[in-house]
């Protein structure tokens, strides 16, 4: 079964970087195929893709935000790490990460964590 | 980047409808299309895959269809647990783009 779970601050300052480390159970990140996305919704909006980590450690960002974001993995631990650097009130969100299913016919977030909300305030 | 337009943005309908949602991407994203189901305060939930193939566990009520820019979510007879936030998504090229939502509500 997978699981996955989003941690870090719930409050950050404007200008700083947010970490958010996502931790995950039920697959491994050293196995072919598998990969980890951050998607984030801001409140009462819509979801928004970030970032996305594969097996090979190929790693893919939005292009709107790519120059403040960085994602990671620490197979050891089965922890992905998303930071964001240059921190706006616009940023305020819930932050989404997900398995990404990548087989056959099949592409998609198919398992998701619970979220995690940050508010970016002075 | 590839433009996800999902119509309506808010639709009202009572159980035992029956309800069709759009999604109209930018470009041709061949059967790439994915749609979440989202209730409030929650996750999404992964519904459709490859356009029309139904994640396991899904009920059959739940069907999807469309290939290239045109794709629909169609529910055949709503439950009360179908009133939610539906998502389509993109999955053709980076970045994988959602759309902006269609809130299912209860009339």
């Amino acid at each position: 079964q997978i699981t996955l779970k989003e941690s870090g601050p719930t409050l950050v300052k404007p200008t700083q970087t947010l970490t958010l480390t996502c931790t995950f159970s039920g697959f491994s990140l050293n196995n072919n195929g598998m990969s980890v996305g951050w998607i984030r919704q801001p409140p009462g909006k819509a979801l928004e893709w970030l970032a996305l980590i594969y097996w090979d450690d190929e790693k893919r960002y939005s292009p709107s935000l790519k120059s403040r974001l960085n994602i990671a993995t620490d197979t050891s631990k089965n922890q992905v790490v998303l930071t964001v650097s240059n921190l706006d009130p616009v940023d305020t969100a819930t932050y989404y990460c997900a398995h990404f299913a990548y087989h056959g016919s099949v592409r998609g977030f198919d398992y998701w964590g619970q979220g995690t909300l940050v508010t970016v305030s002075s | 980047d590839i433009q996800m337009t999902q119509s309506p943005s808010t639709v009202s309908a009572s159980v035992g409808d029956r309800v069709t949602i759009t999604c109209r991407a930018s470009q041709g994203i061949s059967s790439w299309l994915v749609w979440y189901q989202q209730k409030a305060g929650k996750a999404p939930n992964f519904l459709i895959h490859g356009a029309s193939r139904l994640q396991s566990g899904v009920p059959s009520r739940f069907s999807g269809s469309g290939s290239g820019t045109d794709f629909t979510l169609t529910i055949s007879s709503l439950q009360p647990e179908d009133f939610a936030t539906y998502y389509c998504q993109q999955a053709f090229s980076f970045p994988y783009t959602f759309g902006q939502g269609t809130k299912l509500e209860i009339k």
